[in-house]
């Protein structure tokens, strides 16, 4: 089955220290890869997506994410996290099998904590 | 100027009863999404529609019926409600259909309980 895991239910991390936010991929083919990030009672909102191409994405807010085929891995960092980037943030993948539409799978979630 | 708007952005109601959940976007997509995320915050898709057209249809009970007006409107009622139907339900929208991987935008969400 096509899935995604974000193996950490939450990060901290301290003000101004680098972070990283952990998403591995289990889906046929290629991937089309997507982080977003929800704010308390908010909508999510996009950061950044790797569909082809470089596999270092540049995305919203100073975030980045590395995708790795090899290790299956999308990871999500951010040279230096504010305390204004905790939320919580998820990892997503298009189904392949969704009939060329799409569909998402997102991956449970982790929250983001960054202390002053 | 909201992209996506959902109305209303609480519901509280009775099991039994019928409601409806109304979203519109502004963007000029083409497709729209409802999602249903669980208390837990997980997120799972439940319908698409693609210029009026149901494009996706997940595992849902048949008391879930969206309804699509036009391209830029898509409704959902919500028939015989239960407790378990309670959770945050989310519109979305995205530029096409296929292929390209577009990216989503996501309404405020609805948080509906039920009692």
């Amino acid at each position: 089955a096509q899935s995604v895991a974000q193996p950490e239910d939450q990060v901290n991390v301290a003000e101004g220290n680098p972070l990283t936010v952990k998403c591995t991929y289990s889906v046929s083919g290629n991937p089309y890869l997507f982080w977003y990030v929800q704010y308390p009672n908010r909508g999510l909102q996009f950061l950044l997506k790797y569909i082809t191409g470089d596999n270092l994405v540049k995305g919203s807010y100073g975030f980045e994410a590395e995708f790795n085929k090899s290790q299956t891995s999308f990871h999500l960092k951010k040279p230096s996290a504010l305390v204004s980037d905790s939320a919580l943030y998820f990892c997503a993948v298009r189904d392949p099998f969704s009939g060329g539409y799409n569909k998402l799978i997102f991956g449970a979630g982790t929250r983001l904590a960054v202390h002053p | 100027d909201t992209a996506v708007s959902q109305t209303p952005k609480y519901l509280v109601t009775q099991m039994g009863n019928d409601k409806s959940i109304k979203c519109e976007q502004n963007l000029g997509h083409d497709t729209m999404y409802w999602y249903k995320q669980d208390s837990k915050k997980f997120l799972k898709i439940m319908f698409s529609y693609n210029n009026k057209e149901l494009i996706i249809n997940e595992t849902v009970p048949n008391r879930f019926s969206p309804k699509s007006p036009d391209k830029a409107h898509l409704n959902l009622h919500i028939n015989s409600l239960e407790l378990g139907d309670s959770a945050v339900y989310f519109c979305a929208s995205s530029q096409g259909v296929a292929g390209a991987g577009y990216e989503q935008y996501f309404g405020p969400g609805t948080r509906l309980t039920v009692t």
